[in-house]
């Protein structure tokens, strides 16, 4: 059964302190490995979609990387407008499983 | 384009209504799904289309109904409304081939 792992479930950070978000999962036949960002009261809005093991895809302060086991979305130099919380998914085939999500507050 | 829309935004039921969120997408788009969310749980699939007049089962599609007329709409129908069913729904679409789904602003959805 496939299955998506996020870490932390949540996470402070002061504006301009870096980290990263962790997506962990377990699937049979990788097609896709995507990262969603999700503001309240509003629906999913697609960031990325990762292939293979060592791509690595990048938007503004956002960089996703792929490995075998886990995605991380690495942060950089975060903004208070970063505050969300940010769904990881995974496809394989014709199923797409997501995560729980980590809820990113980003304080002035 | 508008992309994917959904009606009502917000709605409350009594047990044992019947309603239909309404789901359009101007992309020509023939993938389209419906999800849930509740707090603590990933989106969960319910049903979904791969184009006109062609509908399958989800992960959890107990007391919903679809139907896919045109490429443009997929609404949701529940048959009678129970609390277990209060939660957040999404529809989502995306390109035959294409494996990046484009999400809607959502219908919360409260049972009584």
């Amino acid at each position: 059964e496939d299955q998506v792992t996020q870490s932390p479930e949540a996470l402070r950070l002061q504006e301009g302190e870096s980290s990263s978000l962790n997506c962990s999962y377990t699937v049979s036949g990788l097609r896709g490995l995507f990262w969603y960002r999700q503001d309240p009261g509003k629906g999913p809005e697609f960031l990325f979609t990762l292939y293979s093991a060592g791509e690595e895809k990048e938007k503004e302060r956002l960089k996703a990387t792929l490995t075998k086991k886990e995605s991380f979305l690495h942060i950089t130099a975060p903004k208070p407008e970063d505050s969300a919380t940010y769904l990881c998914a995974v496809m394989s085939y014709q199923k797409v499983t997501f995560g729980t999500g980590t809820k990113l507050q980003v304080i002035p | 384009n508008a992309g994917v829309t959904q009606t009502p935004k917000f709605q409350v039921l009594k047990t044992g209504q019947s309603m239909t969120l309404q789901c359009a997408q101007d992309m020509n788009h023939e993938y389209m799904s419906w999800y849930r969310q509740d707090p603590g749980m990933g989106l969960r699939l319910i049903h979904y289309s791969v184009g006109a007049g062609i509908t399958d089962q989800g992960e959890v599609p107990n007391g919903y109904n679809v139907s896919r007329s045109t490429t443009e709409d997929f609404p949701l129908r529940l048959l009678s409304a129970a609390p277990s069913q209060t939660s957040v729904y999404f529809c989502a679409s995306r390109m035959t081939g294409g494996r990046e789904q484009y999400f809607g602003p959502g219908t919360r959805l409260t049972v009584t």
